[in-house]
This record gives C-alpha cells, sequence and structure tokens, in this order.
C-alpha cells in the first residue's frame, strides 16, 4: 500500500467547515483513497472513499486532486461530535484487503 | 453491514498468563482482521484471520504470541501469550468481505498486563 502524510493535529470551530488534508504522492492507479475516523474508546469508522472524482456522503465530501497526489476530506458543519482521529489510507477497492493505517490528523472541534 | 462484538471489553491481567479475546460478526465475512492500538497511538495489524487455514502474521508477530482462530465465517479469537506489561494496548477486530467498499471494526479490548 501506498503511505500517506496527514497533519498531525487540527482544530476547527464548530458550525465551520473542517478541511483534512491528505498527501498521497506514490498512489498507483488502481489504488483507491479512504477515509476513516476514530473517535474516543471506540473502533474506527468508515467514512468516504474515491479513485479520482470528487465523493459526496451524508457525512463528507472527498476532493482528489487531478494527479491523485493528494486529497481534502472536507466536514461540511463540524460538530462537537465530529473530534477525532482522522485516517487517510490508500488500497486496492476490496472489501476484503487489509487496512494500513498512518498516524493520522487529530481534530478538535472547537465551542 | 456488519456489527462486531468483542469479548471481553477490557481485563485486567498477571505477566505471565494468557488472555483469549473473541470477536464476533453478526453476518458472514470473508476477511478477519486483529490489529493492535498501543496508547496514544495509531493501529497497527496483527493478522489476517483466515476461515479454514492458519492465519497470516505481518513483519514482527508471531503465532506463538498471538495464536488466533477462525473456526468459521463469524467466529475469531485473538490469544495474547505470556502477556507481559509491554502487552498493554487495545486489541481490536475487524471484518470484510468481497463486495464491500469498507471494513467494519469491533469496540477493541482494552488489556492492562500489571
Amino acid at each position: 500500500d501506498a503511505k500517506t502524510t496527514q497533519p498531525p493535529s487540527m482544530d476547527c470551530a464548530e458550525g465551520r467547515a473542517a478541511n483534512l488534508p491528505c498527501n498521497h504522492s506514490t498512489i498507483s492507479g488502481n489504488e483507491y483513497v479512504y477515509w476513516y475516523r476514530q473517535i474516543h474508546s471506540q473502533g474506527p469508522q468508515y467514512i468516504i472513499h474515491g479513485l479520482k472524482n470528487n465523493e459526496t456522503n451524508e457525512m463528507a465530501s472527498l476532493i482528489i486532486t487531478e494527479d491523485r497526489k493528494s486529497s481534502t476530506l472536507i466536514l461540511p458543519h463540524a460538530t462537537l461530535r465530529d473530534t477525532a482521529v482522522y485516517y487517510c489510507i490508500v488500497r486496492l477497492n476490496f472489501g476484503n484487503e487489509k487496512l494500513t493505517f498512518g498516524t493520522g490528523t487529530r481534530l478538535t472541534i472547537i465551542p | 453491514s456488519a456489527v462486531i462484538s468483542q469479548k471481553p471489553s477490557r481485563d485486567i491481567c498477571q505477566r505471565g498468563t494468557s488472555l483469549t479475546i473473541q470477536c464476533q460478526v453478526d453476518s458472514q465475512v470473508t476477511m478477519m482482521f486483529w490489529y493492535r492500538q498501543q496508547p496514544g497511538q495509531s493501529l497497527t495489524l496483527i493478522a489476517t484471520a483466515n476461515q479454514g487455514s492458519e492465519a497470516t502474521y505481518e513483519s514482527g508477530f508471531v503465532i506463538d504470541k498471538f495464536p488466533i482462530s477462525r473456526p468459521n465465517l463469524t467466529f475469531s479469537t485473538l490469544t495474547v501469550s505470556n502477556m507481559s506489561p509491554e502487552d498493554s494496548s487495545i486489541y481490536l477486530c475487524s471484518a470484510g468481505r468481497t463486495g464491500w467498499n469498507e471494513q467494519f471494526f469491533g469496540p477493541g479490548t482494552r488489556l492492562t498486563v500489571l
């Protein structure tokens, strides 16, 4: 799996959009970008994934650059419950593939 | 989707003993994985639990220390053997299936070794 680079921590004001960047310059053509988050004392939770097009679901939006070397996860209206560690992972798009976690970004939502 | 439960949720053990952690999935899955999360750290994959065959271990993890069973498509166990304080961690299982986009994780087992 390709490696990813994320800032170790970020703060965001409640109600604002949280933009979490991820660099994955060695991503290969058939690898997807996945985002998971881990709220304190819980197991990781899937958020969103994409290959090259921008994606949106009920939780977040994923913006992938045209060269696919970086991406941004956007939480449009952050709430206190979004405080968590966010992991950007690149992997093949098979449900039975293992996940390799990097260090992630600790996002703190400030009231 | 899948709901994953783990037992026990936490335990405090004496060094030199062993603990077996159970992972139960509410639906049949192709793959099950075991991760370790040391205090303040990210998740590290221990092994892939293969149904009907020996588990596949990641570098740095061995079967004698972390024996794994996977008797069917919904259940797996991880044993932490001959424990030392360095084994104090959260142990998480996850499950995936061909055709699913995501893996689902259990809530974790918090292990403290004295």
